[in-house]
């Protein structure tokens, strides 16, 4: 089945710092989406992003489809912003099924 | 609107024991699915329902039933508890082409 690697497994900040999180893929993909979770264990819906680049305020995210490849910019890091950072995609041939790559984990000290 | 909802937030039960893990989502979607998360990892598909009155297997199907209840209500059995179903269990449902989730239920068996 389809590879979802996220690297790096975890990460530390100091506030203010700018980051990248990257996920790459081992096949066509029909869905990307990344979400934060949270300290008290809420997934968040960061970004549906299949190809192109998106922004929503200090996050952006950027998808190469042709590459199997995405990336999650966060500038200005804050301490809210720490928790789980998951990527997951759903296959050309899914529907709506999600597989997950294993999360960054970040930590934002202040 | 409120989305994706789950009863109960905790539960513990003994080894053996059975339980029904509840979902409902307002979004007016057809497809429903079940995940689990298990420590420092990534959510794994159990079971989903494209529509009412089916269901599918996922990737972790073992020692799961489900009922689609209605278009509404998709929920999730264990007939015989095991400790290795101790985990966090995610409820989904999409919302134009995102995935989104409930809160999850934490589960532990003894």
């Amino acid at each position: 089945g389809i590879q979802v690697e996220q690297s790096p497994p975890d990460l530390i900040l100091q506030e203010g710092a700018n980051s990248t999180l990257r996920c790459n893929f081992s096949d066509s993909v029909n869905n990307l989406q990344w979400f934060h979770q949270n300290p008290w264990g809420q997934l968040i819906n960061l970004f549906y992003i299949p190809s192109g680049t998106k922004q929503n305020g200090r996050l952006s995210a950027t998808t190469v489809a042709t590459e199997r490849y995405s990336l999650l910019y966060i500038s200005s890091s804050q301490t809210t912003d720490s928790g789980v950072y998951f990527c997951a995609v759903e296959r050309m041939d899914s529907s709506y099924k999600l597989i997950f790559g294993s999360g960054t984990r970040l930590l934002v000290r202040p | 609107n409120a989305g994706v909802t789950q009863t109960p937030k905790f539960q513990v039960l003994k080894t053996g024991q059975s339980m029904t893990l509840q979902c409902a989502q307002d979004m007016n979607h057809n497809s429903m699915y079940w995940y689990r998360q298990d420590p420092g990892m990534g959510l794994r598909l159990i079971y989903y329902s494209a529509s009412e009155g089916t269901t599918d297997k996922g990737e972790v199907p073992n020692g799961y039933n489900v009922s689609r209840l209605n278009k509404r209500e998709f929920s999730l059995r264990l007939e015989s508890a095991a400790p290795s179903q101790t985990s966090v269990y995610f409820c989904a449902s999409p919302r134009y082409n995102e995935q989104f989730f409930g809160p999850g239920t934490r589960l532990t068996v003894l």
